[in-house]
Parts: structure tokens; C-alpha cells; sequence
């Protein structure tokens, strides 16, 4: 079955530097991927997704970049503010008479002020 | 409008009782999903809905997990006899599309 590894597991950095979080799968038929944000104590919250005939998906500070050849994808997060504190998690999906979507672990990021 | 409801927020029962865990999706959504998650991990896939019909249950861990939809809109998780590894935020979802694209609060059982 479908495997998300995501890394890295924590990122810290300074406020308006940019964060980058990657993620590989292993299910080459996967063709759906989305990202989420989860606060503590807060639903996940999907942020951004890409579908497998897109290269690159930009909304607003983030983005995201699918290198379905390498089967990885990553998540670009410019101008850091304190406010995107959270754990951020990958997922691929599989569109197989349904969308069984497997989630990465996590990626704890902390924007510094 | 209305978000994906789950009910109720948190539950505590002792080792062997039977739950049931209620999910009311957004209206008109075909796709319903239910994810497990532990403390500090991401969620795992349990089990996945089109409408009434369950097109994948193969995350759940074993047969005292059942999910049903019988209605196409509102779900129900149920566990049976539950171990204290049962102990976690399930999570439901819904979506009129590909992947899980809206959650809900989650529940989170205590298994004692």
C-alpha cells in the first residue's frame, strides 16, 4: 500500500524567513496531494492540495511542487509569520474506486518573532 | 453554513464497553472518511464512504471496528469491546471531491 514519509519532523525558523517541508511516497498511481495544518488542540485544516498533472500550485505565501518522477512533493512557505505555527502534514491520495488518502507524521514548525 | 459535526467531543469508557461515534458531514457531500489519530502522529486512514457505500475499510485495525452510512449522509463508528489502544481522536471528514477536504471537531475516546 500507499507510504508518506515527510521530513523534517520539526522546523524552526525566523520570522520572514521561508519554510520548506518534503515529503516522498511510494504508490507511483497516486495522484492527488494535499496538505493540512493542524493547530494544537484543532481540526487539520487542508491548506493546499496538487493533482499528479500539475507541477507547481502557488495561493498567496505558500506553494507547492510535485516531482512525480521522484515521487516527492513540497510544501514552500514564504514570509513566515508567528501565526503559522502548527503542524504541518502531507498526504497522498489514491483514486481507485475511491480516495483512500494516507497521511505523513508531521512536521512541527515554529516561526520565531 | 454548517461545518462537519462529530458527537460526542469526548468519550470515556472502560475496557470492554461498546462505543458508537456520530458524524454528520456537510450536507450533499458524497465522500465521508474516518481517520484515527494518536497523540502526536498524524491521522491514519480507517475507513472511506461514496454515498451509502463503504468503498474501503481497509485501515480498520480489526473486527471490533465497524462503520456504517446507511443513509448516505450521517455515520456512525462504531467499536466494540474496546482495549485501551483504542484510546484516540477519531476524526471524520467530507468532501464532494477527491480526499478528505473538510474535518470535523473529532472525538476523543479515553479507554480506561
Amino acid at each position: 500500500g500507499e507510504n508518506v514519509e515527510q521530513h523534517p519532523s520539526t522546523l524552526s525558523v525566523q520570522e520572514g524567513d521561508s519554510a520548506v517541508i518534503k515529503c516522498t511516497y511510494s504508490d507511483s498511481a497516486s495522484n492527488y496531494f494535499p496538505w493540512y495544518k493542524q493547530e494544537l488542540g484543532k481540526r487539520p485544516q487542508l491548506i493546499i492540495d496538487i493533482r499528479s498533472n500539475v507541477g507547481e500550485k502557488k495561493d498567496q505565501r505558500i506553494a507547492v511542487t510535485l516531482n512525480k518522477t521522484a515521487k516527492h512533493f513540497s510544501l514552500h512557505i514564504t514570509e513566515t509569520q508567528p501565526e503559522d505555527s502548527a503542524v504541518y502534514f502531507c498526504a497522498a491520495s489514491l483514486n481507485t474506486g475511491g480516495f483512500k488518502t494516507i497521511f505523513g507524521a508531521g512536521t512541527r514548525l515554529f516561526v520565531k518573532a | 453554513g454548517a461545518g462537519v459535526s462529530q458527537s460526542p467531543r469526548y468519550k470515556v469508557a472502560k475496557r470492554g464497553q461498546d462505543v458508537a461515534l456520530r458524524c454528520d458531514p456537510i450536507s450533499g457531500h458524497v465522500s465521508l472518511f474516518w481517520y484515527q489519530q494518536a497523540l502526536g502522529q498524524g491521522p491514519e486512514f480507517l475507513t472511506y464512504f461514496q454515498n451509502e457505500a463503504q468503498l474501503d475499510k481497509s485501515g480498520l485495525p480489526s473486527d471490533r471496528f465497524f462503520a456504517e452510512r446507511p443513509e448516505g449522509s450521517v455515520s456512525t463508528l462504531k467499536i466494540q469491546r474496546t482495549q485501551q489502544e483504542d484510546s484516540a481522536v477519531y476524526l471524520c471528514a467530507s468532501s464532494s471531491e477527491a480526499g478528505p477536504r473538510f474535518f470535523g471537531p473529532g472525538t476523543r475516546l479515553t479507554v480506561l
